[in-house]
């Protein structure tokens, strides 16, 4: 069975510009999980999606936000850049309920 | 507030030793705990998680231990090889709660040494 994916893997962005990245979970998850890793922060949860529905958000700006469609496939929106939006970005796939979840590589954000 | 606290931020141990790492959290409605490995430019992988039904998991060279009285609770790697040598997260969660997300501590890097 295919793994998480996540495009791009790598993205480079100048502060003001939005961003769009993408996540494709593993075949029969429906639950779709985003976190920001940065240095020394650990991961900060941003939202959680089952059935395109979102069912929790964490404690981002509004300038976050995403979407889930039909296929279980996830995105995620940037809007309004800051310097501190550079981050990895971790997409995660589960059954149900968000326990065990599967991530995917990432993608590494970086904001000028 | 962070409700889950992983206060050592680098371990190292000899190839063969037991590797301890600690997590420990302050929400008593977490009833649901897993250890995540990560390399640099990875994703997290999951490596063995427990329920607080149990006080102990158990898979190959990794043991996962819960002290539900003291919130804590520790990943043990025996013995300990050099390909371990990774961040880990513990990660924590409500399994009959509404929060449909993983609250992760801020890691632990450990240098398994040949």
């Amino acid at each position: 069975k295919a793994g998480v994916t996540q495009t791009p893997r790598y993205l480079i962005k100048t502060r003001g510009q939005q961003v769009t990245l993408s996540c494709s979970p593993i075949s029969g998850h429906r639950s779709v999980s985003w976190y920001q890793q940065t240095p020394g922060q650990g991961l900060q949860f941003l939202f959680e999606y089952f059935s395109e529905t979102q069912r929790n958000k964490g404690n981002f700006p509004g300038r976050f936000s995403g979407r889930q469609f039909s296929n279980s496939r996830s995105e995620m929106n940037v809007s309004t850049l800051e310097l501190g939006d550079s981050a990895l970005y971790l997409c995660a796939s589960s059954l149900d309920r968000g326990l065990e979840q599967y991530f995917g590589p990432g993608t590494r954000l970086t904001v000028t | 507030d962070q409700q889950v606290k992983q206060n050592s931020p680098s371990l190292s141990v000899q190839e063969g030793r037991i590797s301890i790492l600690n997590c420990d959290y302050t929400n008593s409605m977490f009833d649901y705990f897993l250890w995540y490995k990560k390399y640099p430019a990875e994703g997290p992988t999951f490596l063995i998680s427990i329920s607080s039904i149990k006080d102990k998991n158990e898979d190959g060279r990794f043991t996962v231990f819960l002290n539900k009285s003291a919130k804590h609770l520790s990943l043990h790697i025996v013995p300990s090889q050099p390909g371990d040598s990774a961040v880990y997260f513990c990660a924590a969660s409500e399994v009959g709660g509404s929060n449909y997300k993983l609250t992760f501590g801020k890691g632990t890097l450990l240098t398994v040494n040949p």
